[in-house]
């Protein structure tokens, strides 16, 4: 298996316009979950997925973030309009169950966002 | 979420062993202790868990404390390719979120 995917790996965007972050879980997986990292805040969960189902969102930080998971294999996170405050590390993990007493989360290479 | 507390930095040189130790007094007994890392612009990475007895693997050992209120990741012999942060994170086995919480986490440097 290729691990998660995530695209693209770099974005630089301008204030106000809309990013799309991609990603593509581990086949198999049923958890689909969206971090962001700062150097501020470090790693934070924004929101994750249970059989395409958002389970916990409390993590997103406004409305300008939605994020979907149209199938099993696809999710996007999405920020319009995007800030200058987002600019940020996001990784997506994708883990195969919940609860018990390993549920190991994989990760992606994360997208570099800047917005400018 | 019950916290854990983690040295900003270590270093070591290449081929000693680490210690990175983890405390996390208010642990409760459904509490998993895990391990992650993370690799210079890389995302993190799981290394080792365990819950009372020490635990190894061929990337790591963990070992804690009789009481679990700490715990301590052991890198046999470091070699340049493990620095990295190293998070302690706490998961309850019977929450059903399967959420991590990570902290600051320790750097760790590797010197030749």
């Amino acid at each position: 298996d290729a691990g998660v995917i995530q695209s693209p790996r770099h974005e630089v965007t301008e204030m106000g316009q809309e990013v799309t972050l991609r990603c593509k879980p581990i086949s198999g997986h049923d958890y689909l979950f969206w971090y962001r990292q700062t150097m501020m805040r470090g790693l934070e969960l924004l929101i994750y997925f249970n059989n395409n189902v958002p389970i916990d969102d409390s993590g997103m930080p406004e409305d300008r973030f939605s994020a979907k998971m149209p199938n099993a294999s696809f999710s996007t996170l999405k920020i319009q309009p995007s800030e200058p405050r987002d600019s940020a590390v996001y990784f997506c993990a994708s883990s195969l169950q919940a609860g018990g007493s390993n549920n190991e989360q994989f990760f992606g290479p994360g997208t570099r966002l800047t917005v400018l | 979420d019950a916290k854990t507390t983690q040295p900003n930095s270590m270093e070591s040189n290449e081929e000693e062993p680490v210690h990175l130790p983890c405390n996390h007094s208010t642990i409760s007994g459904t509490d998993y202790i895990h391990w992650y890392r993370q690799l210079p612009s890389q995302g993190p990475e799981y290394v080792i868990h365990g819950l009372t007895s020490n635990v190894n693997n061929r990337m790591a050992s963990l070992a804690i404390a009789e009481d679990r209120k700490s715990s301590t990741l052991i890198l046999h012999r470091a070699t340049l390719r493990d620095a990295a942060v190293y998070y302690c994170i706490l998961r309850d086995w019977d929450d059903n979120t399967d959420k991590l919480i990570f902290g600051t986490g320790t750097r760790l440097q590797v010197f030749p």
